[in-house]
């Protein structure tokens, strides 16, 4: 699986925007790029996910570079529960999804928020 | 959305003993789950892919007659920690998928061997 780069840590205040950086230079065309978070003692979940176009929910934004070597998680309003580890992973859809979930964790960005 | 429950979400064992976990897909059926482990300040780690009806995949490294894991059902998967060790004080997570949607993941299972 493609590798992966984030900081290990970013700090924001509640209520401001906060940009997670990710850079992902050897993805492949295939790829498509996930954001999941772990808040304290809990198990991941989900953000966001893309391709090459940008992407919103109601959670965050995903800002794909044009060659999609780097990404962005746009968080628009922090708040306190924002507060988690902050992955960026890529991972490749099955067709048949047997193999959808099986995840490659890197270290993350631990995402600290002051009130 | 779809929902993964682990049980129990923290368990405290004596060195020696055996400790089963369980985790159930609540409203999809999952051919396949999926095991992490996690140490403290670090990241999560595979470790097997459990496959209804057939024996699970380990990842390289990980001792398949120390952690047993049994996926019986569509939507239940089991992790059964055999004579646990205090070195296997982690938190266990599974996780789930359906198809053409994001990986669903369990709250987690605090394993504390004393």
């Amino acid at each position: 699986d493609a590798k992966t780069t984030q900081p290990n840590s970013m700090e924001s205040n509640e209520e401001e925007p906060v940009h997670l950086p990710c850079n992902h230079s050897t993805i492949s065309g295939t790829d498509y790029i996930h954001w999941y978070r772990q808040l304290p003692s809990q198990g991941p979940e989900y953000v966001i996910h893309g391709l090459t176009s940008n992407v919103n929910n109601r959670m965050a934004s995903l800002a794909i570079a044009e060659d999609r070597k780097s990404s962005t998680l746009i968080l628009h309003r922090a708040t306190l529960r924002d507060a988690a580890v902050y992955y960026c992973i890529l991972s490749r859809f099955n067709a048949g999804g047997t193999s959808y979930g099986k995840l490659t964790f890197g270290q993350g960005t631990i995402l600290t928020v002051h009130p | 959305g779809a929902v993964v429950s682990q049980h129990p979400s923290w368990v405290i064992c004596k060195s020696g003993t055996s400790v089963k976990i369980e985790c159930r897909s609540l409203d999809f059926q999952a051919t396949t789950m999926f095991w992490y482990r996690q140490f403290p300040k670090q990241s999560l780690m595979l470790m097997a892919t459990s496959n209804e009806g057939s024996k699970a995949t380990y990842e390289q490294g990980v001792e398949k007659d120390k952690f047993l894991i049994n996926h019986a059902s569509l939507t239940l998967s089991t992790l059964t920690v055999t004579s646990a060790h205090p070195e296997d004080s982690s938190f266990y997570i599974c996780s789930a998928g359906e198809y053409g949607t994001e990986a669903f993941f369990g709250q987690g299972t605090r394993l504390t061997v004393v």
